[in-house]
């Protein structure tokens, strides 16, 4: 089964400073990988997802994350962090082939301090 | 433009009382994802169709649990009798179910619920 671990519950982070949001994946096939952002009362909404093509995905937002098979890992970053990024974000994961369900990770509140 | 809509948006209840919310998904979406989110537990999958079918429901509590899709614009999932450990937001996701996954779901704005 494939599963996400998400490395700290919350983050904080100056206005303009880096953003990284961590997220390890176990997969015992190519997974496709997702990350989704909360905003408070809102549901989640897609910021990026990797579907083995390039390994480097841009998303929404200036948002990019990294797919690293090595280090099985998908981080989420961002050079300058903003206000409007204080949200909270959930990696997933789902198995290639056929429609697969999305497992999604505890998730990271990002507060954004200025 | 195009929204996973949910009705009611916050309903309180009384302990052992039915609920039930309602989804319509975006048109031409057929997979339907219902989810429950917690403090404690964070996101977790109830059901979902794909077709109007269901294809899993593993993570739903069947004793007292049912989802339901009547028709391609309404999915509905009822609680009775409701109990307090209920308490939750419950989205509705709905996304197009291509061959070769990796397809984005697009969950709605969610119906929060206290059961008291």
């Amino acid at each position: 089964a494939q599963s996400v671990t998400q490395l700290g519950s919350h983050v904080s982070v100056s206005e303009g400073a880096l953003v990284l949001l961590r997220c390890n994946y176990s997969s015992s096939v190519p997974p496709y990988l997702f990350w989704y952002v909360q905003y408070p009362n809102q549901g989640l909404q897609l910021l990026l997802k990797y579907t083995s093509a390039a390994t480097l995905v841009k998303g929404i937002n200036g948002f990019e994350a990294e797919f690293k098979k090595s280090e099985t890992s998908f981080h989420l970053t961002k050079p300058s962090a903003h206000m409007s990024d204080a949200a909270e974000y959930f990696c997933a994961v789902s198995k290639s082939g056929g429609y697969q369900k999305v497992t999604f990770g505890t998730g990271t509140k990002l507060q954004v301090i200025p | 433009d195009a929204r996973v809509t949910q009705t009611p948006r916050h309903k309180v209840t009384e302990m052992g009382q039915e609920v039930t919310m309602r989804c319509q998904p975006i048109l031409g979406h057929n997979t339907v994802f219902w989810y429950r989110q917690t403090m404690m537990q964070g996101l977790e999958l109830l059901a979902y169709f794909r077709n109007r079918a269901p294809l899993d429901d593993s993570g739903m509590p069947k004793d007292r649990f049912s989802a339901e899709m009547p028709d391609a614009t309404l999915a509905t999932l009822k609680i009775q009798p409701s109990e307090p450990r209920d308490s939750a937001v419950y989205f509705c996701a709905s996304g197009l179910g291509l061959a070769g996954g990796g397809n984005e779901q697009f969950f709605g704005p969610g119906t929060r619920l206290t059961v008291l």
